[in-house]
């Protein structure tokens, strides 16, 4: 059983320009998470993907979007980046059945380090 | 607005001693509760989790305590051992479905030899 993969670990972009994140899901979760960690905060939630729509959203400008597939891996783009966005990006995966009531444990990748110049 | 808090940055405790790790919250919808564990350069790691309609829940040396009054969490490892040593953060669901985890701001735990 394969755990949660992201590429790349580490990515630097200037003010301005896109960013692609992506993640591999744990095999047999159809659920995924993304989450943004600033330097010693706690990982914050961008948005979730249940069966490819999006199922919850944090409080994220527009500019950050994201994609389910169909084998439930998925992207999370930011576009016209900003020097805050440098941060740790984490992805997670779980099993939601229900996501409205199921409380499954997620499972992290090892995130993305993206540097905004 | 900070739902789930952890008020102590760093904790140093030695080693076959009782580590206590501390979260309040501030939400009561809040109904789930996690704590993970992270190194550098990984991801969280799952460690245990409890449900509010319990108020204690042990796996191994590692036991949850909930105090829905105080809105009060407390995670215990004991004894504690050198790989203990990483960051812990709390976090919690229930608001609005979803699986959507309120993380807290961790506690680095280093413990000594």
């Amino acid at each position: 059983e394969t755990g949660v993969t992201q590429s790349p670990t580490h990515l630097i972009k200037t003010r301005g320009q896109q960013v692609t994140l992506r993640c591999s899901s744990q095999s047999g979760h159809n659920t995924v998470s993304w989450y943004q960690q600033a330097l010693g905060q706690g990982p914050q939630f961008i948005f979730q993907y249940y069966r490819e729509e999006e199922n919850g959203r944090g409080n994220f400008p527009p500019r950050f979007s994201g994609l389910q597939f169909p084998n439930y891996s998925s992207e999370l783009n930011v576009n016209a980046l900003e020097l805050d966005d440098s941060a740790l990006y984490l992805c997670a995966s779980s099993f939601g059945g229900n996501p409205a009531l199921a409380k499954n444990i997620q499972y992290f990748g090892a995130g993305t380090r993206l540097s905004v110049l | 607005d900070q739902q789930v808090k952890q008020n102590s940055p760093s904790l140093s405790v030695q080693e076959g001693r009782i580590s206590i790790l501390n979260c309040d919250y501030t939400n009561s919808m809040f109904d789930y509760f996690l704590w993970y564990k992270k190194y550098p350069a990984e991801g969280p790691t799952f460690l245990i989790s409890i449900s509010s309609i319990k108020d204690k829940n042990e796996d191994g040396r590692f036991t949850v305590f909930l105090n829905k009054s105080a809105k009060h969490l407390s995670l215990h490892i004991v004894p504690s051992q050198p790989g203990d040593s990483a960051v812990y953060f709390c976090a919690a669901s229930g608001l609005q479905g979803a699986q959507k985890l309120v993380f807290g701001q961790g506690t680095r735990l280093t413990i000594n030899p």
